[in-house]
């Protein structure tokens, strides 16, 4: 089993709609973890970082259970310029950086 | 404010030359530097990275090498550059439990 896992996608949703990703992680020992933003042919930029508790910003709702270990993304309302590939990423116990090879998402008007 | 400076954007080289790339850290010290390679459509490949002023981790076998001569300089080197080493090289840095900053990215194609 990868380390982290993510559906490649593309998720093809119509402008307005929500959607949400998953991504699952094999690492019980896993820290900290984050939902990056990459933009065609640019560098991936931190979207959100994913606490025990949840967090939401905005539009954007994040979410861990470690239980079932996978963590989830929420995109409500969506626009066009939410369209990009969205990375997973954990810390592992050695503070190395893990990462999912990303869901693409496309939003269509 | 931190910032990560990477150079240049863009990046055409014939088979056999050779490769430098520059990561520049700003405003932070003893960073965890990074480098990564992405071909296109696929996701991040963790080439190298560095916790201290020349340590150097190598996570692939391959045709690059890399070095930290000052604490928040990142470089990456080829001596020969073959067709498969193009690619999209991102240069990042954490801190210990931190998320990562990237800089803005090489896109190198060799012909």
């Amino acid at each position: 089993r990868k380390e982290v896992e993510q559906d490649p996608g593309p998720f093809n949703v119509p402008e307005g709609a929500t959607v949400a990703f998953n991504c699952t992680y094999s690492n019980s020992a896993s820290q900290s973890f984050f939902w990056y933003r990459q933009d065609c042919r640019k560098e991936p930029k931190l979207l959100m970082s994913v606490y025990s508790s949840g967090n939401e910003d905005g539009r954007f709702t994040a979410q861990l259970n470690r239980a079932s270990q996978y963590i989830s993304l929420l995109i409500r309302d969506s626009k066009l310029s939410d369209s990009a590939t969205y990375l997973c990423v954990f810390l592992d116990s050695n503070y190395q950086l893990i990462w999912g090879a990303g869901t693409k998402l496309i939003i269509k008007p | 404010s931190q910032t990560i400076h990477q150079w240049p954007a863009t990046l055409v080289q014939p088979v056999g030359s050779p490769l430098s790339l520059e990561c520049t850290v700003e405003g932070t010290s003893n960073p965890n530097l990074y480098w990564y390679r992405q071909a296109a459509g696929r996701g991040l490949q963790l080439l190298f990275y560095s916790v201290g002023i020349g340590q150097i981790s190598s996570e692939v076998p391959q045709n690059l090498s890399a070095s930290r001569p000052q604490d928040r300089q990142f470089i990456l080197s080829s001596k020969k550059l073959l067709l498969s080493d193009s690619g999209f090289y991102l240069c990042a840095w954490t801190q210990m439990n931190t998320e990562a900053f990237f800089g803005q990215g090489t896109r190198l194609t060799v012909v």
